[in-house]
């Protein structure tokens, strides 16, 4: 059965960092792209980052360019999120998911990790 | 910046059909675009349902199907069941390296 656990989430002032994480299993993590997703309270869903199986693909939503870093260990099943330069308007939940086809089929789906961004 | 479209909300009767759309602020949707579709209830993840344009998640019921109306993206619901009130979303793949997400329908069924 494929699972993706998300972590790290909480309270963090603006301005500030965070570091998400996402461990996977059920399947060959290696072989397959993930994103984050996030989703504002009440809000609708918006892609943030993309990375491919041996992350020498690397892309980013332009709301995060240049604050957010993704990446990935294989040997350990595991998704990051590095979050710097926190903003109010990062506070969301914070899903991973694997792409199960490119370019468009987000196949399994983490139960999320909530981000708040407040003084 | 692009704007993908969706209605804001949309009320279907038990056994109803209702289609949903999504669009482009500047454009038309075309296969090009690979859309997608997902369905999201409160407090859960989303739920793959439709992914390059037609093709149907495992395990989705026929009742879910998408295609392409005129110059939009569209997911229809045939029969529509008390448990198809939920959220959904639609994602475009740009062409290169981003997906958009539609702002969301939220369908009920009464």
């Amino acid at each position: 059965e494929v699972q993706l656990v998300e972590s790290g989430g909480g309270l963090v002032q603006p301005g500030g960092s965070l570091r998400l994480s996402c461990v996977a299993s059920g399947f060959t993590f290696s072989t397959y792209s993930m994103n984050w997703v996030r989703q504002a309270p009440g809000k609708g869903l918006e892609w943030v980052s993309y990375i491919n199986g041996g992350s020498g693909s690397i892309y980013y939503a332009d709301s995060v360019k240049g604050r957010f870093t993704i990446s990935r260990d294989n040997a350990k099943n595991s998704l990051y999120l590095q979050m710097n330069s926190l903003r109010d308007e990062d506070t969301a939940v914070y899903y991973c998911a694997r792409l199960g086809q490119w370019p468009n089929k987000f196949d399994y789906w983490g139960q999320g990790s909530l981000v708040t961004v407040s003084s | 910046q692009t704007v993908v479209t969706q209605e804001p909300s949309f009320s279907v009767s038990p056994g109803g059909t209702v289609t949903l759309t999504c669009g482009l602020s500047s454009g038309s949707v075309s296969t090009s675009y690979y859309p997608s579709w997902y369905q999201q209830t409160p407090g859960q993840a989303p739920r793959t349902l439709i992914y390059s344009t037609n093709t149907r998640s495992s395990g989705v019921p026929d009742r879910f199907s998408g295609s392409i109306l005129g110059n939009k993206a569209a997911l229809t619901i045939t029969g529509a069941q008390a448990d198809d009130e939920s959220d959904y979303y639609c994602v475009l793949f740009m062409g290169t390296d981003s997906w958009v997400f539609g702002g969301g329908t939220k369908l009920t069924v009464l």
